[in-house]
């Protein structure tokens, strides 16, 4: 069956860095986009952008641009999103999703979400 | 950016209700429209795509329809499972967008 599966929750200081990893299984995965989402706390879902695992292509949410670095390794079928200049804001559950490569398509899976805490 | 507008942003109800969330669109999206439940500490699901197409394995009394700039998720007779909060999403275009959300609970 097909699984998205995600490290574990990671506690950070303003100004560094955090990377999130998501493995996937149970499907090809250079057949799919994953894409990154995140929700803080009290707020809706954001965006941040999405990943061609086929060839590494990505897309960002231009609030994102400079922060946010997408990169997979096709050998172990894992994404990773790396989160840097960490600010208070960035505080929230962070998830990983696929969808079908294209335009149109739904997060018909997701990953169990990992929770990044930034504070001093 | 494409805006989604999404009303009521909170609505209660009883079990057996049937509830309505509607989700407008700041320009066309064609029928690029996905609707998800989220309930806390839980990955979202989707439940509609396509504006109206049921996600293998929903529930049978959640449907979508569209009509002119308006699309509507309707759950015909609530569940007591249902009480979540409920998201669109466009993905006619990048930067993928969501609904700020219509949080549903129980009257």
């Amino acid at each position: 069956q097909v699984q998205l599966v995600q490290s574990g929750a990671e506690v950070k200081k303003p100004g560094a860095s955090v990377k999130v990893s998501c493995k996937a299984s149970g499907y090809t995965f250079i057949d799919y986009y994953i894409h990154w989402v995140r929700q803080a706390p009290g707020q809706g879902l954001e965006w941040l952008g999405w990943i061609s695992p086929n060839n590494g292509a990505t897309i960002y949410e231009q609030k994102f641009q400079g922060r946010v670095t997408m990169s997979r390794d096709t050998s172990i079928s894992t994404a990773y999103m790396e989160l840097s200049k960490l600010r208070s804001d960035d505080t929230a559950i962070y998830y990983c999703a696929r969808s079908r490569v294209g335009t149109g398509y739904n997060n018909d899976y997701w990953g169990q979400g990992t929770l990044v805490t930034v504070s001093s | 950016d494409i805006q989604m507008t999404q009303s009521p942003s909170s609505l209660s109800a009883s079990v057996g209700d049937r509830v309505t969330i509607t989700c407008r669109a700041s320009q066309s999206i064609a029928t690029y429209l996905n609707w998800y439940q989220h309930k806390p500490g839980k990955a979202p699901q989707v439940l509609i795509y396509h504006s109206s197409t049921l996600q293998s394995g929903a529930p049978s009394r959640f449907s979508g329809s569209v009509s002119g700039p308006d699309f509507t998720l309707t759950i015909s007779s609530l569940q007591p499972e249902d009480f979540a909060t409920y998201y669109c999403q466009q993905t006619y275009r990048t930067p993928i967008t969501f609904g700020q959300g219509t949080r549903l609970d129980i009257k």
